[in-house]
């Protein structure tokens, strides 16, 4: 089956940029998510990209696909505090389900 | 009001007990879906269903059972719960047809402890 992988933690400073990294194995994926989870609360749905773009901004997010090396990232310039969440890259593949990474905890010192 | 509510919300069981997990929906989605979630794994899928008439096994079925009793109601069940059951339960809807369409909106979550 699908495996999608993440850092499981990462630490910033107020004002620096973040960057979350996601590996996935699955060549049939059509497109892919980042979703944000805050403490006590299901996910949201931060931004997406489709499999056939390199880069996608989106205000303060920036997503990047190297298609080849299966690897997406998520850059988040100027972090905020209120940007201290948990982040899930996730994939939507050929069989109509997305198959979810383990999940990044940001923390963002002040 | 939220569009995808969970009850309960926490909820503490003992091993062998029937405990059900509730999900309704108000965005008229046709799927829905049983995650369940745990540090360091992520979410993984446990049951989804893409209409009524529709349920399908995901990952980790194996000792949870599900019932779709309407297009905005589905259900999860532990018929005899263990303590690695232990965590915590998402539900979620989707619509269909392209990365817009097809993102998922996910309920507030059902932390569930079996001791």
């Amino acid at each position: 089956g699908e495996d999608v992988e993440q850092s499981l933690f990462l630490s910033v400073r107020e004002g620096d940029s973040s960057v979350i990294n996601c590996t996935y194995t699955d060549s049939s994926s059509t497109y892919l998510y980042w979703y944000k989870q805050e403490p006590g609360a299901g996910l949201q749905l931060l931004t997406y990209i489709f499999s056939n773009m390199d880069m996608k901004q989106d205000q303060r997010l920036t997503v990047l696909l190297n298609k080849k090396d299966k690897h997406l990232s998520l850059r988040i310039a100027d972090t905020q505090t209120g940007d201290s969440a948990i982040y899930f890259c996730a994939d939507h593949t050929g069989a109509n389900n997305l198959f979810f990474g383990t999940g990044t905890r940001l923390t963002v010192i002040p | 009001d939220a569009d995808v509510t969970q009850t309960p919300r926490n909820r503490i069981t003992k091993t062998g007990k029937r405990i059900m997990l509730e999900c309704s929906q108000t965005k008229g989605h046709d799927r829905m879906y049983w995650y369940r979630q745990d540090p360091g794994l992520g979410l993984r899928l446990i049951y989804y269903s893409f209409d009524v008439k529709d349920i399908n096994k995901g990952e980790i079925s194996d000792g949870y059972s599900v019932s779709r009793q309407a297009q905005a109601k589905f259900s999860l069940s532990l018929e005899s719960a263990i303590p690695n059951q232990t965590a915590l339960y998402f539900c979620a809807t989707s619509g269909t047809g392209g990365p817009v369409r097809n993102e998922q909106f996910f309920g507030p979550g059902t932390r569930l402890t079996v001791l």
